[in-house]
């Protein structure tokens, strides 16, 4: 039973160009949720998904920033023109209800050059 | 505003030793959660606390919820080295958003 599966790993880019960063839910999780964590941080809040739905995105900075969970296939967490201040880690967590308890996964860590 | 400051940042005991951490946040809430994340990964939910509950076992871990006080302690007995991680206390906000703190890092000595 495969958890959440994020992927790449490690993504580094160059400043100005996209991050495209992939998460696949648990098995019969239509619930998903975006974070952000900086070094020696907790994670903050980005976005709440559910199926091709925006449930909250609360978290997400106005610009460059985009998130989408289609009917098929894994959510995406698309940054353009990325700057130095994006460097992170990005968390997706998933849950079969929305009263549930989150499962993560084990994150991206996005270094931009 | 920040919720779920976890107190202490940084502890370092020996193993076999109990450890305690503490959050508190600001908010009312239907329910506290405390999570665990070991160097370079995803967190890992360890045990969800309700408003109406006071205490909660689960194995080595012992939880506590003060309403009143809007804090928490996270207890873990007899520590092993592989307790070793950071430890977060979260509350949920709006249509189920966690708020996290910003973690105790804890260190199991050998």
């Amino acid at each position: 039973n495969a958890g959440v599966m994020q992927n790449p790993r490690h993504l580094v880019r160059r400043r100005g160009q996209e991050a495209r960063l992939r998460c696949s839910p648990m098995k019969g999780h239509s619930h998903v949720y975006w974070y952000r964590q900086l070094p020696e941080e907790g994670l903050k809040f980005m976005v709440y998904l559910q199926k091709e739905n925006i449930i909250d995105e609360s978290g997400m900075p106005k610009e460059r920033f985009s998130a989408e969970f289609p009917k098929e296939g894994p959510s995406i967490l698309r940054i353009q023109q990325v700057v130095r201040g994006d460097s992170a880690a990005y968390f997706c967590a998933s849950s079969p209800l929305a009263n549930q308890p989150q499962h993560f996964g084990d994150g991206t860590r996005l270094s931009i050059l | 505003s920040q919720q779920g400051e976890e107190d202490p940042q940084a502890l370092s005991i020996q193993e076999g030793e109990n450890a305690t951490m503490n959050c508190s946040y600001k908010t009312s809430i239907n329910n506290l959660q405390w999570y665990r994340q070991n160097s370079g990964r995803g967190l890992v939910h360890l045990i969800l606390i309700r408003s109406n509950e006071r205490e909660k076992h689960s194995g080595r871990l012992r939880v506590t919820l003060d309403t009143s006080k809007k804090s928490s302690s996270l207890l873990i007995t007899a520590s092993r080295a592989a307790d070793t991680a950071s430890y977060f206390c979260a509350t949920v906000q709006g249509a189920q958003k966690l708020v996290f703190g910003q973690g105790t890092r804890l260190t199991i000595n050998p």
